[in-house]
């Protein structure tokens, strides 16, 4: 059974750009949920897309946003980046049970 | 405001040396508690999840057990694999802000199991 994929797994842009980050959930699973971990402040909660619509979002600037598939999958997007916003980017998907289960993560580096 | 308070920031053990790491969460109303593994430049491993006070799980080596402000993870007989940083988490049952599948994470354990 293939696990969370998340694309690509290591990027670097320069402050000012666009990014967009990609999570195909495991089979099944409808809910994704994105969360960004860096070493100051640990894993925090970004938002979370069920069946197309956004369930919950946490405490993040309008310049982070993100979208859901009819196919599960879900993008991320950061605009005008920030030195700030390198950290690693990760999705968990669940069947709305409440198991979540991770991907690998993408490692955003902004300089 | 969900909080989980991880204790110790890093304990390191010496192989065969049992112990535990600590989890304490204040929470509106408990859905689910989750430990996760993580080891450097990776996502969290899913270990368990426990759901009401005085439930208790097993995994090999490790046994998550509940009450109704804290969570233990013990290790018993440690191996070097065993290294890795323990995460726990908190769900929150829904309410006005809709609930769903957010975690809110404590910072974690720095396990260090050494020959």
């Amino acid at each position: 059974k293939a696990g969370v994929t998340q694309t690509p797994r290591y990027l670097i842009k320069t402050r000012g750009q666009q990014v967009t980050l990609s999570c195909s959930p495991i089979s099944g699973h409808r809910s994704v949920s994105w969360y960004q971990q860096t070493p100051g402040q640990g894993l925090q909660f970004l938002f979370e897309y069920f069946s197309e619509t956004q369930r919950n979002k946490g405490n993040f600037p309008g310049r982070f946003s993100g979208r859901q598939f009819s196919n599960s999958r879900s993008e991320m997007n950061v605009s005008t980046l920030e030195l700030g916003d390198s950290a690693l980017y990760l999705c968990a998907s669940s069947r709305d049970g409440i198991e979540a289960f991770f991907g690998q993560g993408t490692r955003l580096t902004v300089v | 405001e969900d909080q989980v308070t991880q204790s110790p920031e890093a304990l390191r053990l010496q192989e065969g040396e049992s112990s535990s790491l600590n989890c304490s969460y204040t929470v509106s109303g408990l859905r689910g508690l989750f430990w996760y593994r993580q080891d450097p430049g990776k996502g969290p491993e899913f270990l368990f999840t426990l759901y009401s006070a005085g439930e208790e799980k097993e995994k090999e080596r490790l046994k998550a057990t509940l009450t109704k402000k804290e969570s233990f993870l013990h290790i018993t007989a440690p191996k070097p694999e065993d290294s890795a940083t323990y995460l726990c988490a908190v769900q929150a049952f829904g309410g006005l802000t809709g609930g769903g599948n957010k975690l809110t994470f404590g910072t974690g354990t720095q396990l260090k199991v050494e020959l």
